[in-house]
């Protein structure tokens, strides 16, 4: 069964540092979601794209962070000068119809940063 | 403005008894999904059950059903003779149709704990 995958499980950074967290989407999939969780909480929304745009983004996808879809498998998020603040489980996710149909999620990738 | 409400913070049943975790939610939208996902121990998001807001019908699989009612803005999650291995965050999550990007809109969670 095809899935989402991310890479890599826990990345352990220090403040200020960029990171890029990177997720395969299932192949025929189209649109592109990363969803932050800090410990805990709830599941956040951070940026939806498709058609190699971003489709809506919240109030959390400062301009400190940016998605690309380099080639035509890869979706990655960067976070260019992390915060403390930044610490949390991010899921990529994908849907081949927008809101419709469910979104798949990968396995998620924690970020620490010290 | 969209919201979900998941009031139950924390449930702990003994197994085999009946649990419904409640969801309420809100949308301006006509048109909308609501879902559920489970988060295990593990952390992975699990999709569990997609529901359109055209389409009251409840939903039964397994030892899983769902109650949607559009009068109550509510869509209840009920696990049937629960087991261990159904001790989870188990969110609610809506996506409104007018959102073109499809984004989720999650409830806090709450978390299931199944006692042997």
């Amino acid at each position: 069964e095809p899935e989402v995958t991310q890479t890599p499980s826990h990345q352990v950074t220090q403040m200020g540092q960029e990171v890029i967290l990177r997720c395969v989407p299932i192949s025929n999939h189209l649109y592109f979601y990363w969803y932050r969780q800090i410990l805990g909480q709830k599941v956040e929304f951070l940026v939806s794209f498709y058609n190699n745009e971003i489709s809506e983004k919240s109030e959390i996808f400062d301009d400190q962070f940016s998605v690309e879809r380099p080639d035509g498998s890869n979706f990655t998020l960067k976070i260019r000068s992390t915060k403390l603040e930044d610490s949390a489980m991010y899921f990529c996710a994908s849907s081949d119809l927008a809101g419709l149909n469910e979104q798949y999620f990968g396995p998620g990738t924690r970020l620490t940063v010290t | 403005a969209q919201k979900v409400t998941q009031a139950q913070t924390e449930i702990s049943v003994v197994e085999k008894e009946d649990v419904t975790l409640d969801c309420v939610y809100e949308t301006r939208d006509t048109t909308y999904y609501l879902f559920w996902y489970k988060q295990p121990p593990s952390g992975e998001l699990v999709f569990l059950i997609r529901r359109n807001s055209f389409d009251e019908q409840n939903e039964i699989s397994g030892r899983y059903s769902w109650n949607f009612q559009k009068s109550t803005s509510s869509f209840n999650f009920t696990i049937t003779a629960s087991q261990v291995v159904d001790s989870a965050v188990y969110f609610c999550a809506l996506s409104e149709a007018g959102n073109q990007g499809g984004k989720l809109i999650f409830g806090q969670g709450t978390e299931l704990s199944v006692k042997p």
